[in-house]
């Protein structure tokens, strides 16, 4: 079955631990990205990663780390997080960036 | 700055009537258009999309039309049901970004 994986799905920390959400796609795509959503703001682009060791920064990048070491991971990491970060963020895989793009289910990510 | 705009936070529609939801967008330089639906507790699905070259793509009860003049973007849903309920997200891309709407929660009657 056809899917991104992101682990964990909840997560509360505290101000300054880092931490990482994973993600894994199981369909060879090359497009992956990282996105947060925030009530009256929609889904904001933080990184993308357009193959294997290419990454570049979308709308929201501070305060955020990606890397790309291998096709089906794409790590998202919060090296020093702050409560500004608390929201809902979605990991998501697409063959090109301008088709059809598959969503993980969400971490919902609390910083307190 | 947002440069995709939905500027109907929510619509209510009845059953078996059509549902247009719009979407606006500023940067001429994007290249294709994409429509998302969100359930609550769930990553987004596609819907439908639409490549700059053209006006109108439709794939069963969804339509999207893009007025390239006015950089204004629908899609419609005819008729609507009570399963397309949810949010809805425009997006567009270019330059190999993606960048959303702030959705509009459609609420779908009996």
């Amino acid at each position: 079955e056809a899917q991104v994986t992101q682990n964990p799905r909840y997560l509360i920390t505290v101000t300054g631990k880092k931490l990482t959400v994973t993600c894994s796609q199981n369909m060879n795509h090359e497009y992956m990205s990282w996105y947060r959503q925030d009530p009256g703001l929609g889904l904001r682009q933080i990184y993308y990663s357009m193959n294997v060791e290419v990454t570049d920064k979308g709308d929201v990048p501070e305060g955020y780390k990606v890397s790309r070491k291998e096709k089906r991971n794409f790590p998202l990491i919060l090296e020093s997080p702050s409560p500004n970060q608390t929201s809902l963020y979605f990991c998501a895989s697409s063959l090109y960036p301008n088709t059809e793009a598959f969503f993980g289910q969400g971490t919902r990510l609390t910083v307190v | 700055d947002q440069q995709v705009k939905q500027n109907s936070p929510s619509l209510s529609v009845q059953e078996g009537r059509i549902s247009i939801l719009n979407c606006d967008y500023t940067n001429s330089m994007f290249d294709y258009f994409l429509w998302y639906k969100k359930y609550p507790a769930e990553g987004p699905t596609f819907l439908i999309s639409i490549s700059s070259i053209k006006d109108k793509n439709e794939d069963g009860r969804f339509t999207v039309f893009l007025n390239k003049s006015a950089k204004h973007l629908s899609l419609h849903i005819v008729p609507s049901q009570p399963g397309d309920s949810a949010v809805y997200f425009c997006a567009a891309q270019g330059a190999q970004k993606l960048v959303f709407g702030q959705g509009t929660r459609l609420t779908i009657n009996p």
